[in-house]
């Protein structure tokens, strides 16, 4: 079956842009993550809904980046006002997890940004 | 602040030797940990995890150690090969209820033939 999907693949935007991040989980996930990979580190986690509620969202550096899942599927993570220190991959990863279970997160390939 | 330290933060390994990477946590919240691979331009796919109350878990090449007591495990690959070269991540997850993933910095593996 599919993976999970996010696009675009690349994105270069002048600082000061606006930019939507889309991420499709894979089918019938409960669970959807986003997390920000800086070049040469690991992934650090920006937010986390279940279904279409945001249960976490302490990871988002500043009130420019705002994530959503409106109907519990697609999710969007949108970035305001975009600066130089925005430029990383991003990262959506799915899970079938029910709160209070632990499951496999499954990674999507990424879109990476690029703030010029 | 860096709740994963991972080491060390690149590996040559030659073809048929063992690649062994290794991770220290603090919070002892954490109850699952596993370990991911990433190819340059892919995302981190997950190649193994354990939980504490066991202290190793091997599947195929691929075994990790954990030692509770220390706050440390480590991943070992037996009989490294060419395609195991990869960045490989550990991560730790607290308690059901809390379902972020904290990761490691990552360490570059280069298996040379």
């Amino acid at each position: 079956g599919a993976g999970v999907s996010q696009s675009p693949r690349y994105k270069v935007a002048k600082r000061g842009q606006d930019v939507a991040l889309r991420c499709d989980p894979i089918s019938g996930h409960v669970s959807l993550f986003w997390y920000q990979q800086a070049l040469g580190q690991g992934p650090e986690f920006l937010t986390y809904f279940q279904n279409e509620a945001q249960l976490d969202k302490s990871g988002l550096p500043s009130d420019r980046f705002f994530a959503e899942r409106p109907e519990g599927s697609v999710s969007t993570l949108k970035i305001q006002r975009t600066q130089q220190e925005d430029s990383a991959v991003y990262l959506c990863a799915s899970s079938l997890a029910y709160r209070g279970q632990q499951e496999t997160q499954y990674f999507g390939p990424g879109t990476r940004l690029l703030v010029l | 602040q860096q709740q994963v330290k991972q080491s060390p933060q690149s590996l040559i390994v030659q073809k048929g030797g063992i690649s062994i990477i290794n991770c220290a946590y603090e919070n002892t919240a954490f109850d699952y940990f596993p370990w991911y691979q990433q190819f340059p331009g892919k995302g981190p796919a997950l190649l193994i995890a354990i939980r504490p109350d066991v202290s190793e878990k091997k599947e195929g090449r691929f075994t990790i150690s954990f030692n509770k007591s220390a706050k440390q495990f480590s991943l070992h690959i037996m009989d490294s090969q060419p395609g195991d070269s990869a960045t490989y991540f550990c991560a730790a997850r607290g308690r059901a209820g809390f379902q972020k993933l904290v990761f490691g910095t990552g360490t570059r593996l280069l298996v040379s033939p």
